[in-house]
């Protein structure tokens, strides 16, 4: 078991180009969830799947953003069109239970910086 | 909305300290509240996981205590070590899958 991965972990972009994040959650964990972590502020939710069903999405989740998870494994988070206020830590977690009862395992995280 | 709070936001002690940290909330209906330890440029790792059913949590020099009546949790760190440098961060779970997160203290433990 090596955890929760997240690749890449630092990318560095101008403004205006597409990123891709990819999530690989703990083997037997159906669900996974994207936050984000700007500097000096604690992580804020952005979206939760369960298996492939993304179940919730936050207001910060522009429509510039978008995340999958076509076969209940790995995640992808896109960001289209960066601007500089994209700039943060983008973080993966995963867990076999909901939540309300269970430990959330994060990873390292996957640090963007738009130019 | 909930509203987390961690006070202090940094934290400077000598090594062998015992210290508290605080993390207070503004809506009680939570689930449960869990702390967690942050490193530099690092992912986030779970130390400690409190029910709202639950008083308190321990795990070795690590205690977490919880009142949900008052919107309080603190997190009890005995003997502090250098090792014990981070930042700390409580985060609420209410009616969803999401947890809300507090800032965090940062805790310097020096030799």
């Amino acid at each position: 078991d090596t955890g929760v991965s997240q690749d890449p972990r630092h990318k560095i972009t101008k403004r205006g180009q597409n990123v891709t994040f990819r999530c690989d959650p703990i083997s037997e964990h159906n669900r996974l969830y994207w936050y984000r972590q700007t500097l000096g502020q604690g992580p804020e939710f952005l979206t939760y799947f369960q298996n492939e069903a993304q179940l919730e999405k936050s207001r910060l989740l522009s429509d510039r953003f978008s995340a999958e998870r076509p076969k209940g494994s790995f995640s992808t988070l896109e960001i289209q069109r960066t601007e500089q206020g994209d700039s943060a830590m983008y973080l993966c977690a995963s867990s076999f239970q909901t939540v309300t009862t269970g430990e959330l395992f994060f990873g390292e995280g996957s640090r963007l910086t738009v130019l | 909305k909930q509203e987390v709070t961690q006070i202090p936001a940094a934290l400077s002690v000598p090594e062998g300290e015992n210290l508290v940290l605080n993390c207070s909330f503004t809506d009680s209906a939570i689930y449960n509240l869990q702390w967690f330890r942050q490193d530099p440029g690092k992912g986030l790792t779970s130390l400690l996981l409190i029910q709202s059913s639950q008083r308190e949590q321990t795990s070795g020099r690590l205690n977490a205590s919880l009142d949900k009546s008052s919107g309080r949790s603190t997190l009890y760190i005995a003997a502090s070590q250098p090792g014990d440098s981070a930042t700390y961060l409580c985060a609420t779970v209410g009616g969803s899958e999401k947890l809300v997160f507090g800032k965090g203290t940062k805790l310097t433990v020096n030799p």
